[in-house]
C-alpha cells in the first residue's frame, strides 16, 4: 500500500529556515498538498499542487516535490508558524492519503 | 465565501450508527471540479481521510473503512451526509468536512474546512 512518511517533530530557531519532508513511493509523480493545523483549530491548506500557495499564505512558505520526497520549507520562521503540518497526496486509484504529521516547534 | 459546518450526535454508544451532515454555502456541488470530503482526527493523532463525493456523484472511500462508510448528497442541495454504522470506541474523533477543489482530472486539495465536530463513542 502507498504510505506517506513524515518526521514526528522538527524544531527551528526564530528567523531561521526549516524544511519538513514527506516521503512516499514515486511521490514526485503525484499531486501533493500541505496543511497547517494549530491547536484546537481546523487544518488550513498552505500548499497545493506541490508548490502553489493560496493567496492568503505568505511567500516565506514554499513547497517542492521530486523523486520520492515532497518538502515544505518555511523561511524566516516565526512563532506563529508553530503548528502541526500534514502532507496529503492521492494514490494511483485517486484515493486520499495523509501523512502522519510533523510537529513544528519554534524555539 | 465558502463555509462548511458539520452537525450530528456528539455522544454515541458502541454498535450505534453515526450520521453526520455537512451543510455548506458559497458553492454548488453540481459545479464542475467541486467535491466534498470527510476527514477525521482522533484526539492527539493524525488526519485520516474517510470519503468524498464529487460534482458528478463520483464516490470514493478509504479502503480501510470502505465496507462501513456511506456518503451521499443530502435531501437539501447544500448538504452531504456521511453514515458510519456499527461504531466502536476507536471511531472517537473530530470529524471534519471540507470543500475539494479538483485541480487535476481526479485529484485536488481540501481548500476549505469546517470547524469539526467531536464524536465520542462510549458505553
Amino acid at each position: 500500500s502507498f504510505d506517506l512518511t513524515q518526521p514526528p517533530s522538527v524544531s527551528v530557531s526564530p528567523g531561521q529556515t526549516v524544511s519538513i519532508t514527506c516521503s512516499g513511493d514515486n511521490l514526485g509523480d503525484k499531486y501533493v498538498c500541505w496543511y497547517q493545523q494549530k491547536p484546537g483549530q481546523s487544518p488550513v491548506l498552505v500548499i497545493y499542487q506541490d508548490s502553489k500557495r493560496p493567496s492568503v499564505i505568505p511567500e516565506r512558505i514554499s513547497g517542492s516535490n521530486s523523486g520520492t520526497t515532497a518538502t515544505l520549507t518555511i523561511s524566516g520562521a516565526q512563532a506563529m508558524d508553530e503548528a502541526d503540518y500534514f502532507c496529503q497526496a492521492w494514490d494511483s486509484n485517486s484515493l486520499v492519503l495523509f501523512g502522519g504529521g510533523t510537529k513544528l516547534t519554534v524555539l | 465565501q465558502i463555509t462548511l459546518k458539520e452537525s450530528g450526535p456528539t455522544l454515541l454508544k458502541p454498535t450505534q450508527t453515526l450520521t453526520l451532515t455537512c451543510t455548506f454555502s458559497g458553492f454548488s456541488l453540481t459545479t464542475f471540479g467541486v467535491g466534498v470530503g470527510w476527514i477525521r482526527q482522533p484526539p492527539g493523532k493524525a488526519l485520516e481521510w474517510l470519503a468524498l463525493i464529487s460534482w458528478n456523484d463520483d464516490k470514493r472511500y478509504s479502503p480501510s473503512l470502505k465496507n462501513r462508510l456511506s456518503i451521499a448528497k443530502g435531501t437539501s442541495q447544500n448538504q452531504v451526509v456521511l453514515t458510519l454504522p456499527n461504531i466502536e470506541p476507536g471511531d472517537t474523533a473530530t470529524y471534519y468536512c471540507a470543500h475539494i477543489h479538483f485541480g487535476g482530472v481526479t485529484v485536488g486539495d481540501f481548500d476549505y474546512w469546517g470547524q469539526g465536530i467531536l464524536v465520542t463513542v462510549s458505553s
